[in-house]
């Protein structure tokens, strides 16, 4: 119930191509989805986040769409640069169950790499 | 300052030794959380600190302590680790009630030999 799903373990794409990364989640209790970021030898960067409540989030070009129902969201990022290679985690934010309080569940997470 | 800034970045330690890593921010966040992430894994939760009290301990073993002297600060003491405790310990902190932003360092790279 506490675990986030996330897919694919690694990408390759070109520079240009807009790779898709899903994640999956079981808890109705989630109430905030953050997208981090995090380049070899650093620590995670926040991203993008998006609220249950809300269907698509745009910066920049990095896009999150969210469908409630399925308990699904996936980050699309647009015109995909080198220097978008990194590793992609998803995250759910709970807020006081199973005796956590603001605890973040991270996914897996997704290598990126983009070649140019 | 919108930083979360951790010392050492490097640290390498025998399993009989007595180390600390140190954490410190000042953007007046009164949550302060410890991560461990080994390679190509998730960052995993071992502590949280908030307003200075711990609110979580994710069953983390005892050679593993936590301190925080003040709210801009937070410690982690290690003592007689073992060698799979090699990782990079990760920082974070986040404002207070009602924020879910967790602002990351960028790590302590702990070798035990």
């Amino acid at each position: 119930q506490q675990q986030v799903k996330q897919s694919p373990q690694s990408l390759i794409v070109q520079k240009g191509g807009i790779p898709i990364i899903n994640c999956a989640y079981e808890n109705t209790a989630f109430d905030y989805f953050p997208w981090y970021q995090q380049f070899p030898g650093k620590g995670p960067a926040l991203l993008i986040a998006i609220r249950p409540d809300v269907s698509e989030k745009k910066e920049g070009r990095f896009t999150i769409s969210f469908n409630k129902s399925a308990k699904q969201f996936s980050l699309h990022i647009m015109d995909s640069q080198p220097g978008d290679s990194a590793t992609y985690f998803c995250a759910a934010h709970s807020n006081g169950f199973s005796g956590g309080y603001n605890k973040l569940i991270f996914g897996a997470g997704t290598r990126l790499a983009v070649h140019p | 300052d919108t930083e979360v800034t951790q010392t050492p970045k490097h640290l390498v330690m025998g399993m009989t030794n007595k180390k600390s890593l140190k954490c410190e921010q000042h953007m007046g966040h009164r949550a302060m959380y410890w991560y461990k992430q080994k390679a190509k894994k998730p960052p995993e939760l071992m502590f949280v600190y908030s307003y200075e009290k711990l609110s979580i301990n994710e069953s983390v073993p005892s050679r593993f302590s936590p301190e925080c002297p003040n709210s801009s600060l937070l410690n982690l003491h290690l003592h007689a680790l073992q060698p799979e405790d090699s990782a990079l310990y990760l920082c974070a902190s986040r404002r207070g009630r009602g924020a879910n932003v967790l602002t990351f360092g960028a790590g302590s790279r702990l070798t035990v030999l």
